[in-house]
């Protein structure tokens, strides 16, 4: 089965200018997220779909982050306008909506904003 | 904010050696627990899951659950150089949420 895909792999932006991210689930997945992580730390959750509802947005920085997955399958995540803390690698995974199916990564985009 | 806590190391050891990897996790209602390796510039790969008490033996990984004491390990057996990388623990609380440790960095040394 192919894998998430993601696009693209490596971004160097400007502070202040804006940057979109892609990412396509595995076939038949119905949870998607998008996770943040900065270098030497863990994944950490920024928002949750399922199809295209939001099951989870607390952590994702709403004044410069939003997202959106408007057919259920494939999602957009996109900053505007980037700070120097937004440096980091977006991983996007998905999963089944069941009980104990793990999370499958993408190989994520590694945003640098200078 | 629901916690998974992993000693960051880093953790080295011998080739051939055993490598123990720690997790602690603070909501009782997890259900599933994943270990997953992620090579430096590479993404998080799963290598292990567990879901009830007791230990799941695969090739050279055996994962340990404790639910009682909210404690998940991971131990590699005849560690190889090719198992350096950073080990994640992950839990699955309700709602299908996924919540990460920092990640214990482990070095295996030829």
């Amino acid at each position: 089965e192919a894998g998430v895909a993601q696009s693209p792999r490596y971004k160097i932006i400007e502070k202040r200018q804006s940057v979109a991210f892609w990412c396509n689930p595995i076939s038949g997945h119905a949870t998607l997220y998008w996770y943040q992580q900065i270098l030497g730390q863990g994944p950490k959750l920024l928002i949750q779909f399922q199809n295209n509802g939001v099951v989870d947005d607390s952590q994702l920085p709403k004044d410069r982050f939003s997202a959106e997955r408007l057919k259920g399958v494939d999602s957009t995540l996109k900053i505007q306008p980037a700070k120097l803390e937004d440096s980091a690698v977006y991983l996007c995974a998905s999963s089944l909506f069941r009980g104990n199916s793990p999370l499958h990564f993408g190989n994520g985009t590694r945003l640098t904003v200078t | 904010q629901k916690e998974v806590e992993q000693n960051s190391g880093p953790l080295s050891v011998p080739e051939g050696a055993i490598a123990s990897l720690n997790c602690t996790y603070s909501d009782r209602g997890s259900q599933s627990f994943f270990w997953y390796r992620q090579y430096s510039g590479k993404s998080p790969e799963l290598i292990m899951s567990i879901y009830s008490n007791g230990d799941k033996e695969d090739g050279r990984f055996t994962a340990q659950l404790n639910k009682a004491s909210q404690y998940v390990s991971l131990l590699i057996r005849d560690s190889q150089p090719s198992d350096s990388a950073t080990y994640l623990c992950a839990v699955n609380s309700a709602g299908n949420q996924f919540y990460f440790g920092t990640g214990t960095s482990l070095t295996v040394i030829p």
